[in-house]
């Protein structure tokens, strides 16, 4: 495709369960990130990767979040033990190189509800 | 600190008016984005700016970089620009610090 594509664009879960968000970069797009929206705010930086590395995990929320990167292409966002307070749309967006002088494209997004 | 602020927080206007959302920022900055978000969620890139002035369409980005200040202008305004702005800056790094985004409102 030509944009970011992510999935599931919704997902419900319980307390305590284990989730995975998907993302898939622009093809050619060396650098991806993972933003986090939780309703009514703005948007929290998670984590980004350069090519398959990942130099800068200080907005990871806790020790529950992990996320990858294969192949410099689609990466999983992972939540452990999900809490109420992880309720938010997680974003991503993949651009030609890390550079701030590059465009972000964005994908649509993962609203994900935790009851 | 890392600052970003934006203002205004809300501002609603006519169709066809001259619109100016502003972002201001703490330190020296390496790039600054500006983003569009609709009522949906989409997000969208309208510009990144290190310096000087960019536009595109009716939309005009200008950065001055001594006064760490940023504006985003909207000529002849429509219902259809009505989203949130959202100013974010890379100070330095990799990672973006958002803005807490103008939400516009252009009423016909």
């Amino acid at each position: 495709g030509a944009g970011v594509s992510q999935s599931p664009s919704n997902k419900v879960t319980e307390k305590g369960k284990d989730v995975e968000l998907r993302c898939d970069p622009i093809s050619g797009h060396t650098a991806l990130y993972w933003y986090r929206q939780r309703l009514g705010q703005g948007l929290e930086f998670l984590i980004y990767f350069q090519g398959n590395s990942a130099p800068d995990k200080s907005g990871l929320p806790s020790d529950r979040f992990s996320a990858e990167r294969t192949g410099e292409s689609v990466s999983t966002l992972t939540i452990q033990r999900t809490q109420q307070e992880d309720s938010a749309v997680y974003l991503c967006a993949s651009s030609l190189a890390t550079s701030g002088l590059y465009e972000q494209f964005f994908g649509p997004g993962t609203r994900l509800t935790v009851l | 600190k890392n600052e970003v602020e934006q203002s205004p927080q809300n501002l609603t206007a006519q169709e066809g008016e001259f619109i100016t959302i502003n972002c201001s920022y703490s330190v020296g900055i390496s790039a600054l984005h500006w983003l569009q978000q609709h009522p949906g969620g989409g997000i969208v890139s309208l510009f990144m700016l290190s310096s000087g002035k960019k536009k595109h369409g009716r939309l005009i980005a200008t950065i001055n970089i001594q006064e760490k200040h940023s504006s985003l202008h909207i000529t002849a305004s429509h219902p259809r620009d009505s989203a949130v702005y959202i100013c974010a800056v890379h100070f330095g790094n990799e990672k973006l610090t958002f803005g807490t985004g103008t939400r516009l409102t252009i009423i016909p």
